[in-house]
């Protein structure tokens, strides 16, 4: 069974931080995507990293596959209170979409004004 | 991205009933996945729904609790049978692109079990 370990499990940080969110596994994953979760709605996919070594930048979001396909990390910078939400990492163990995800635990980020 | 709607959006229903919670899409794709959420937690695959054979679950999911159907590539259910108030989760559907490497997920539905 692939696990997973996404930490921190919570965080509260003031408007204009920088954060990092990590995703470890040790399992080898063909592809891992980020999420993220608001109240009352499904997970929105924000990007979806492939290649190891690869890394992706979303506006202030940068995410980072790691090299060996089992790790990923999430930065945000200078974070804002709109970024307020449930961050999901999940990982697919085969390429195609063959496969569920596997998903981290999550990471619940407040950011308070 | 597909489009993926889910109904009921929520419910509220009675210990030892059913609910059947369904999954449209506005476009043909190849793979639908069902997952549970429940209060506070991450997501659980439950299973694969499979088009015009039997689903394949995930360890810890039975068809009988669980019973799946997919009549065709744009349409998937989900039935919650004999539910109990450790059902009450949010369970959403989801579904692969083309190209299979992304997975989009519906709104959700609530189910609050009493």
């Amino acid at each position: 069974t692939q696990l997973l370990e996404q930490s921190p499990q919570f965080l509260s940080i003031q408007e204009g931080e920088n954060l990092t969110v990590y995703c470890n596994s040790s399992s080898v994953f063909s592809s891992l995507q980020w999420y993220r979760q608001e109240p009352g709605e499904g997970p929105v996919l924000l990007v979806t990293v492939v290649t190891g070594g690869e890394v992706k930048k979303l506006k202030r979001l940068t995410f980072q596959f790691g090299d060996a396909r089992k790790d990923s990390s999430l930065h945000i910078t200078a974070a804002q209170p709109g970024d307020t939400g449930l961050y999901l990492c999940a990982g697919a163990s085969t390429g195609g979409g063959a496969d569920g995800l596997t998903f981290g635990k999550g990471t619940h980020l407040i950011i308070q004004p | 991205s597909a489009v993926i709607s889910q109904k009921p959006s929520r419910d509220i229903c009675q210990r030892g009933t059913s609910l059947t919670i369904q999954c449209q899409v506005d476009s043909q794709v190849t793979m639908m996945f069902w997952y549970r959420q429940q209060p506070g937690q991450s997501l659980t695959l439950i299973a694969t729904a499979n088009q015009g054979s039997e689903a394949t679950y995930e360890s810890g999911f039975v068809i009988d609790k669980f019973p799946i159907s997919r009549p065709n590539l744009t349409f998937s259910t989900l039935t919650v049978s004999n539910m109990s108030p450790e059902d009450s989760s949010i369970y959403l559907c989801s579904v692969t692109d083309y190209w299979g490497d992304e997975q989009f997920f519906g709104p959700g539905t609530r189910l609050t079990v009493l």
